[in-house]
């Protein structure tokens, strides 16, 4: 079955402990993005990916990290986790590069509390 | 001018009424617009899209009107039906690889529909 598979589905940490959200397609696609959604505000992209280690940020890059060693997948990483960081988050992935004019398919999100 | 703009944030309807759903935009690079349709505990998925080469595009009981002038769209749901409720999201984008930041989709702020019974 083709999917965006997120983990962890629901996640309550700390502020400033380490976290990773792994995020892997089985679709074979090169364009992979995190965002954030929260109240209000719809989707906001965080970071993408078109290939291969090539990474970019999105429109609220700070406080959060990827990498793209492999296709299949793309961790999102928090160094410093802050409460202003709680949110649900979800992983994309289309075909190509051209994310405009391909259906983006997400993952099933994850929920992510920083106390 | 990166912005979408979406309306209402809520919005409920009686079953089969029609449900109306509208996005504005600023930048006129952009040339492609999908909506997305999420169900609680769910991830966004594809429902409809269209290029502004068109007016209006139809799949079953959903259909988008595009007015380029205005930089308007809409989502018509017709004959709204309690399964149809779910968090629908406008977005766009530029169907161009080599321009800077056309990789990207722009999402609207979400308008939650319910379909009462």
């Amino acid at each position: 079955e083709a999917q965006v598979t997120q983990n962890p589905r629901y996640l309550i940490t700390v502020t400033g402990k380490k976290l990773t959200v792994t995020c892997s397609q089985n679709m074979n696609h090169e364009y992979m993005s995190w965002y954030r959604q929260d109240p209000g505000l719809g989707l906001r992209q965080i970071y993408y990916s078109m290939n291969v280690e090539v990474t970019d940020k999105g429109d609220v890059p700070e406080g959060y990290k990827v990498s793209r060693k492999e296709k299949r997948n793309f961790p999102l990483i928090l160094e410093s986790p802050s409460p202003n960081q709680t949110s649900l988050y979800f992983c994309a992935s289309s075909l190509w590069a051209g994310a405009g004019n391909t259906e983006a398919f997400f993952g099933q999100g994850t929920r992510l509390t920083v106390v | 001018q990166q912005q979408v703009k979406q309306s209402p944030q809520s919005l409920i309807v009686q079953k089969g009424g029609i449900s109306i759903i509208n996005c504005a935009y600023e930048n006129t690079a952009f040339d492609y617009f999908p909506w997305y349709q999420q169900f609680p505990g769910k991830g966004p998925a594809l429902l409809i899209a269209i290029r502004p080469d068109v007016s209006e595009k139809k799949e079953g009981r959903f259909t988008i009107s595009f007015n380029k002038s205005a930089k308007q769209f809409s989502l018509h749901i017709m004959d709204s039906q309690p399964g149809d409720s779910a968090t629908y999201f406008c977005a766009a984008s530029i169907d161009d690889y080599y321009i800077q930041g056309a990789q990207k989709l722009v999402f609207g702020q979400g308008t939650r529909l319910t379909i009462n019974p």
